[in-house]
């Protein structure tokens, strides 16, 4: 069965230190993974997306991942954190026994970011 | 274009009471989904539209749910009656799915239920 673990519920940095947000994947399959963002009482947003291309992928607002097989992780990383960052965030897998987009989702990380 | 649309934003209700959630498509887009949001157990899917057809509703919790797309841009949640568990942010998204990619699911803003 295809999962994402989240390893950390909460990561606390000080604004302009880098981010790590820790993300480990199991599956079968050669995975499609999504780093989604969740700002508060707000939706959910796009930040990047995995799908066997690139295993360095960039995304939105500074973010990039790192697609790593011998590890299974898909870690979320960042230069230098700023407040507007401060939110949750979600590691995702799609799952591949289907023919259509179904999405499983991590437990999230919240980051919050000190002045 | 004004994005996944979801209405109301909040609802308060009282047990036993009908509660009807609404969802608008990103137009051109061809599958729907709803997830339900809590602390205790996360982001669930619920259901699962493709070009207006329920493609697995496993995640419904039970019969007092349920789902339909009368049109292919427009969606209804229905909870009969409602009970405080059902308390919850409910999210809609959308997607364009086209065989062979993977596509980003846009979300709405939600909707937060409470049920008293």
């Amino acid at each position: 069965a295809q999962s994402v673990t989240q390893l950390d519920s909460h990561v606390s940095v000080s604004e302009g230190t880098p981010v790590l947000l820790r993300c480990n994947y199991s599956s079968s399959y050669s995975p499609s993974l999504f780093w989604y963002v969740q700002h508060p009482n707000k939706g959910l947003q796009l930040l990047l997306k995995y799908t066997s291309a690139a295993t360095l992928v960039k995304g939105i607002n500074g973010f990039e991942a790192e697609f790593k097989k011998s590890e299974t992780s898909f870690h979320l990383t960042k230069p230098s954190a700023h407040m507007s960052d401060a939110a949750e965030y979600f590691c995702v897998v799609r799952l591949m026994n289907t023919g259509f987009q179904k999405l499983v989702f991590g437990t999230g990380t919240r980051l919050l970011v000190s002045p | 274009d004004a994005g996944v649309i979801q209405s109301p934003r909040h609802e308060v209700t009282e047990m036993g009471q009908e509660v009807t959630l609404r969802c608008k498509l990103i137009s051109g887009h061809n599958s729907l989904f709803w997830y339900r949001q809590t602390m205790m157990r996360g982001l669930e899917l619920l259901i699962y539209f493709n070009n207006n057809v329920p493609i697995d509703d496993s995640g419904m919790p039970e019969d007092r749910f349920s789902a339909k797309m009368p049109n292919a841009s427009f969606s209804t949640l229905k909870i009969q009656p409602s009970e405080p568990r059902d308390s919850a942010v409910y999210f809609c998204a959308s997607s364009l799915e086209l065989a062979g990619t993977t596509n980003e699911q846009f979300f709405g803003p939600g909707t937060r239920l409470t049920v008293l």
